[in-house]
């Protein structure tokens, strides 16, 4: 089962503008991780926020992360036609030891179109 | 620094048959695990590998197992194909536990 829902499912904007992908997970974190994956492709790493993180900055891309509400943001700035993809959020939701041992748990992504 | 390898990229087996997918991950990354993605059932955890050992399982069959070599170069194999087992595998790696985890291209395995 999907630990993530993320909203919206599909987003659609014009280059220059801002996208902003939510997601939402069901169990405590140790942290969570965003993805984008290009069709066919394997996933590209974008932000890793620990559980103890409430803001991070990579770049274009700003993650939020908000453990009382079990949410998560992911912000980008000035979208350009190359940001067209799917965006995944991914949870370590943690266990023995502290960590889940390899296992994300992902929710079922935003597809992002941004147009020329 | 090279990032995770898989190999094949494409194949395709008939049902029935077994598949053995390779992954070689970043160096000095010894924990190794194997996800499948499909367009119904999204991305879902297969297993995960340190130092040679099975730490932790998703549920999946028996049908697919994995192992890792001593040079945390990992294979996952799928015995007694089934249509469903039509996906895209994605193999990752990292380096300790809670770390940034970091995912191959993917073997896609046609299933006919």
């Amino acid at each position: 089962s999907q630990q993530g829902e993320e909203d919206p499912q599909a987003l659609s904007i014009q280059e220059g503008e801002n996208a902003t992908m939510n997601c939402s997970y069901k169990t405590s974190i140790n942290n969570l991780q965003w993805y984008r994956q290009n069709s066919g492709r394997g996933l590209v790493h974008l932000i890793l926020i620990r559980s103890n993180e409430r803001e991070k900055h990579s770049g274009r891309l700003r993650v939020t992360l908000d453990t009382s509400k079990k949410s998560s943001s992911l912000l980008i700035t000035a979208s350009r036609a190359a940001d067209t993809a799917s965006y995944f959020c991914a949870t370590d939701a943690g266990g023995a030891g502290g960590t889940s041992y390899g296992k994300l748990t992902f929710g079922q992504g935003t597809i992002l179109t941004v147009h020329p | 620094k090279a990032g995770v390898t898989q190999t094949p990229r494409y194949l395709i087996k008939t049902r029935g048959q077994q598949v053995t997918l390779s992954c070689s991950p970043i160096s000095g990354h010894r924990s190794v695990s194997w996800y499948q993605q499909t367009p119904g059932q999204g991305l879902q955890f297969l297993f995960e590998y340190f130092s040679e050992t099975q730490r932790n399982k998703g549920n999946f069959p028996g049908r697919f197992s994995g192992r890792q070599f001593s040079n945390s170069r990992s294979e996952m194999n799928v015995s007694t194909l089934e249509l469903g087992d039509s996906a895209l595998y994605l193999c990752a790696s990292s380096s300790v536990a809670g770390n940034t985890i970091y995912f191959g291209e993917g073997s896609w395995l046609t299933v006919v």
